[in-house]
Formats: C-alpha cells, structure tokens, sequence
C-alpha cells in the first residue's frame, strides 16, 4: 500500500526566505506526482505536476523535483511571500487514472 | 485550464435530513471522479470513484447507504448525505482529471458541511 509522508509538518519563516518542503512515498512505482496548495476553508489549487518521466518542473517561484527511485520528491520555493501562506499537499498517482494518495501536508506560515 | 465547480460551498442541515452537493467539470467531460472528506487540520481521505453510468466504488468503511453517489452525466457526479447527522460534518471536495489534456487533478472548491 502506498504511503506519502511530507516534512515538515509545519514551517514559519520569514518573507524573503528560500524554503524546501519534502515529500516522500513508499512504492516508486508512480505515474506522476502532483503538488498541491490548500487556503484555510478552500478546495485545492494545482501547483506543479511531474510525470514519472520527468526529473523536474518549475513555475514562476516554484520548482518541484521528483526522484523516483529513492521515492521522493521537493518543493522549493524561491523568495518567499507572506501570500505563499497555506498549506502544501503532494500527492501520488500510481497508474493513470487512479485516486491520489496525499500526504499530511506542510502548513507554511511566511511572516513579513 | 480544466474547471471543477462544486456547489453548495457550505450548508447548514437539520439533523437527520438528506443533503445533496454537486460536482460538475466545466469545460471537459469525466467518466471518473473522486470524492474525498476532509476533517480540520488533516489531509484528505478518498471516500468514493464515482463512474459515468455506473456504480460507484466506494473505500473500506465508508457505508454507500449513507453517502449516495450518483454520475449520471459525463460533467455531473452527486454526492447525498442521507439521514445526516452531527458526525457527519466536515468538509467534502470532489476532483476529475479531464484526460485529454494529460493535467492532473482538478479539484473542487469543497463544501462545508454543519449538521445541527
């Protein structure tokens, strides 16, 4: 059975500081990985998405890396706003089609 | 991009009342979606697939008698809490994947659900 584990489970830092966040998952069998952010009381917002193929991906501040065979995955994310303030969900799709396994999250405070 | 809306984003039942939510994909059609549940300060838990014109398959534990799921249409999948009762707060999110575009997951905006 597949478990997705994120740390940490939660991080405050100050605006302007580069941050990593860590997703790890037990079976490297995957067909894509997905990073997500979730607001207080909100759905979920699509960050990045990194098929099995892929090593990286980026978008604007963000950059996300997928290394398969040791069954992890990071988040970066480049000088940070009080606005990056959420909670961040990664979640992998075994084979295509099938439901997400999400970590726990990281909860993301960014102080200005 | 792919859009998933979901409605209502919050509701307020009686106790042992039925509550119906929707989710719809907007600009693409989806013979799959998911249901999950979400309770405060945790991740989401899948409850159920629901398929186009078929049953649905729901997770270990969940009861199908209580959580109806209904995928009539190719853009339209059910969610109804029946006889609902004050454990059954919490907040549902459906998501769909429009598999033409090779994107991930959508995800909907959630409904906030309070049994009084």
């Amino acid at each position: 059975k597949q478990e997705v584990t994120q740390i940490p489970a939660a991080l405050s830092v100050p605006e302007g500081e580069n941050l990593v966040l860590n997703c790890s998952f037990t079976d490297s069998a995957i067909y894509n990985l997905q990073w997500f952010r979730q607001d207080p009381g909100k759905g979920l917002t699509s960050l990045l998405l990194i098929q099995s193929s892929q090593r990286e991906q980026t978008s604007g501040r963000l950059n996300a890396s997928l290394d398969k065979s040791s069954g992890r995955s990071t988040l970066y994310i480049a000088a940070s706003q009080p606005g990056d303030s959420a909670t961040y969900l990664c979640a992998v799709e075994e084979t295509s089609g099938s439901r997400l396994t999400f970590g726990e999250g990281t909860q993301l405070t960014v102080n200005p | 991009g792919a859009v998933v809306s979901q409605h209502p984003s919050w509701v307020i039942c009686k106790s042992g009342t039925s509550v119906k939510i929707e989710c719809r994909s907007l600009d693409f059609q989806a013979t799959t979606m998911f249901w999950y549940r979400q309770f405060p300060k945790q991740s989401l838990m899948l409850m159920a697939t629901s398929n186009e014109g078929s049953k649905a398959t729901y997770e270990q534990g969940v009861e199908k008698d209580k959580f109806l799921i209904n995928h009539a249409s190719l853009t339209l999948s059910t969610l109804t809490v029946t006889s609902a009762h004050p454990e059954d707060s919490s907040f549902y999110i459906c998501s769909a994947r429009d598999a033409g575009t090779g994107y991930g997951y959508t995800f909907g905006s959630g409904t906030r659900l309070t049994v009084v």
